[in-house]
């Protein structure tokens, strides 16, 4: 089994819809983060939590908002989508450290029609 | 706005042949990082080094750091097929608490 697993691995929706992804990981660290990946323009930040208490916006966090229900499971949530939040997004974990690598999902691509 | 960003964007190479991709980056750092994207899959990390080190290697990669200019190179060496992917260089900059931030990347081919 994947450490790192998000679902659903591809959803197509409508704009309006309320979408969840979800992420959940057995490598036991502390760091979760959520990034969204357009063709080129490389990957960027969305949100990023270091504790289950603990929740940051990144980048670009309008139009998104997460949830860590525990350490393992980190979501993203998109109230109201609209099409140019179409894109893939990555969930990524790392362990407590300042220059942890990152280890990432298999990723979720999105289509907001 | 991406911190990094590396040129080539794009490279094709035949198989044997030496790949280096290079990126810029614009504010200090404490460690650069590498990542092997194969298409449509999640970032692989492949190799990090720290803003005091000046060369780093691991097997058939070799990864230069030069602060003084903001910038670093990522060399494969004797390229094989698999080595297709798109790689990206990955940011941990000074005050910002472990948040990678990325370049666009650049798509390397290898063919046969």
């Amino acid at each position: 089994d994947a450490d790192v697993t998000q679902t659903p691995r591809n959803r197509i929706t409508k704009t309006g819809k309320r979408i969840m992804l979800e992420c959940s990981q057995t490598k036991g660290h502390d760091r979760m983060y959520w990034y969204r990946q357009d063709p080129g323009l490389g990957l960027r930040l969305i949100y990023y939590s270091f504790d289950v208490k603990d929740i940051n916006k990144g980048e670009i966090s309008d139009g998104y908002s997460v949830s860590r229900q525990a350490q393992a499971k980190f979501s993203l949530s998109l109230e109201s989508a609209i099409p140019n939040q179409t894109a893939l997004y990555f969930c990524a974990t790392a362990r407590t450290s300042n220059t942890g690598e990152l280890f990432f999902g298999e990723g979720s691509r999105l289509t907001v029609l | 706005s991406q911190q990094g960003e590396e040129d080539p964007q794009a490279l094709s190479i035949q198989e044997g042949e030496n790949a280096t991709m290079n990126c810029s980056y614009k504010t200090s750092i404490n460690n650069l990082q590498w990542y092997r994207q194969n298409s449509g899959r999640g970032l692989v990390h492949l190799i990090l080094i720290r803003s005091n080190e000046r060369e780093k290697h691991s097997g058939r990669l070799r990864v230069t750091l030069d602060t003084s200019k903001k910038s670093s190179s990522l060399l494969i060496t004797a390229s094989r097929a698999a080595d297709t992917a798109s790689y990206f260089c990955a940011t941990d900059g000074t005050g910002t608490a472990s948040k990678l931030t990325f370049g666009t990347g650049t798509r390397l081919q290898v063919t046969l």
